[in-house]
């Protein structure tokens, strides 16, 4: 159990379009869900926290106006990046968290991310 | 959260046991060492945690100190697959944020 898929897993677009991510959990309810970007051969980084029903918490320096992130419902996520230039390109990765029940360890499920190319 | 300290690289010998330290010298008394790992080009994966006693799961083991300031992540029996960059990470659990080190890219040969 605790799969989290996104979609698409690799995207191309130009410069100055904008690019949606979706991340889904299969197969419970996610209360929370986190986008984090990572460039090659570093570690990643968190971009946003978002709960379902209200506003994302972005980490400092990720602009939110350009990185929008919508949590409709329990179990989805959009992550759109607007007006994508080249230096957008990353790979984009949600993880999502549950209750912590007595069957819970706390830990968070990863999608498998999403290859982002701007050209 | 407190911060960890990881070698950035180690190798192993495929079928021998892949001992990962990690220290966390600033560690809190509510803290709890996450290991997760990541395969080239995939989401990472969880895989053990403990507080202060030593773990086990169908993954693997997780040996912490006494003094509870480092950790060694044990795949008893490593394979091919096992190759990926691992991470360990010090927070409360159920605390929302993972923050990710470099962690250690070990590499299985043959």
């Amino acid at each position: 159990g605790a799969v989290v898929s996104q979609h698409p897993s690799r995207v191309i677009c130009k410069s100055g379009t904008s690019v949606k991510i979706e991340c889904r959990s299969l197969d419970f309810q996610a209360t929370t869900m986190f986008w984090y970007r990572q460039f090659p051969k570093k570690s990643l980084m968190l971009m946003a926290t978002s709960n379902e029903g209200s506003k994302a918490t972005y980490e400092q320096g990720v602009e939110k106006d350009k990185f929008l992130i919508n949590h409709a419902s329990l179990t989805l996520s959009t992550l759109t990046v607007t007006s994508a230039h080249p230096e957008d390109s990353s790979f984009y990765i949600c993880s999502a968290t549950r209750v912590l029940g007595a069957a819970d360890r706390g830990e968070q499920y990863f999608g498998p991310g999403t290859r982002l190319t701007v050209t | 959260d407190a911060k960890t300290t990881q070698p950035p690289s180690m190798d192993c010998a495929e079928g021998r046991a892949a001992n990962l330290p990690c220290n966390h010298s600033t560690i809190s008394g509510n803290e709890y060492v996450y290991w997760y790992r990541q395969i080239h080009s995939q989401g990472p994966q969880y895989i053990i945690h403990g507080l202060k006693n030593n773990e086990t799961n169908e993954m693997a083991s997780l040996i912490i100190t006494e003094d509870r300031k480092s950790s060694t992540l044990i795949l008893p029996h490593a394979t091919l697959r096992d190759t990926a960059v691992y991470y360990c990470i010090v927070l409360i659990q159920g605390a929302q944020k993972l923050v990710f080190g470099q962690g250690t890219r070990l590499t299985i040969n043959p």
